[in-house]
């Protein structure tokens, strides 16, 4: 157990529609990130934020949106969802940003129909 | 940009065999970090090893072992003695210094290993 966690671990749902993906990162972390893991693009970085504020950004699609709150979890918006998007979207936490290891949650796998 | 190349996508091995898996990277920072992550079928990804790029040791941890080779840009995972719990997808990682100082992962592709009793 890594000690970040993620819910919901499945989710299924239509084509246009948005879902909330949450993230608890371990205790002490202070940044979070997001990745997106599927069968064309593999494991891609998505974006990461650091004690609520955004730091850097990847391969994030515009429909796609992150924040961290006060308490350090993270939510990961998905909006106007197309089949592509299906995927298991992981969020990893570490200390701070200075090459230390990301430990990562057991992930949310999204199914868009 | 940097990159993250594995070039085995998939290796199947009879247990107690020793099976090495190939990482090589690309990169034009002189400080960064490799990684190397295990993901079983059920799902996670699992951290196993960090090593930066000032320290070309080789490591050992149990009948895990990694060599770091600078000359080559290769970061290779043996496993020894293999067991059927070892079956999984094995990433290897590049710390690339993001802008804003942070640093995210870039991952492999991941080579599936397939442990048969």
């Amino acid at each position: 157990d890594s000690g970040v966690t993620q819910t919901p671990k499945h989710l299924i749902t239509a084509t246009g529609q948005r879902v909330t993906l949450r993230c608890s990162p371990r205790s002490g972390d202070l940044s979070v990130y997001w990745y997106q893991q599927s069968l064309d693009q593999g494991l891609q970085f998505l974006i990461q934020y650091y004690n609520g504020e955004e730091r850097a950004k990847g391969n994030i699609l515009e429909r796609f949106s992150a924040q961290q709150f006060p308490d350090l979890h993270s939510e990961l918006n998905l909006s106007s969802l197309e089949l592509g998007d299906s995927a298991l979207y992981f969020c990893a936490s570490s200390l701070t940003t200075n090459y230390n290891e990301q430990f990562f949650g057991p992930g949310t796998r999204l199914t868009v129909l | 940009a940097q990159k993250v190349t594995q070039a085995q996508t998939e290796i199947s091995v009879v247990e107690k065999e020793d099976v090495t898996l190939d990482c090589v990277y690309e990169t034009r920072d002189t400080t960064y970090y490799l990684f190397w992550y295990k993901q079983p079928p059920s799902g996670e990804l699992v951290f196993l090893i960090r090593r930066n790029s000032f320290d070309e040791q080789n490591e050992i941890s149990g009948r895990y072992s990694w060599n770091f080779q600078k000359s080559t840009s290769s970061f290779n995972f043996t496993i020894t003695a293999s067991q059927v719990v070892d079956s999984a997808v094995y990433f290897c990682a590049l710390s690339e210094a993001a802008q804003g100082g942070s640093e995210k992962l870039v991952f492999g592709k991941g080579m599936k290993l397939t442990v048969n009793p």
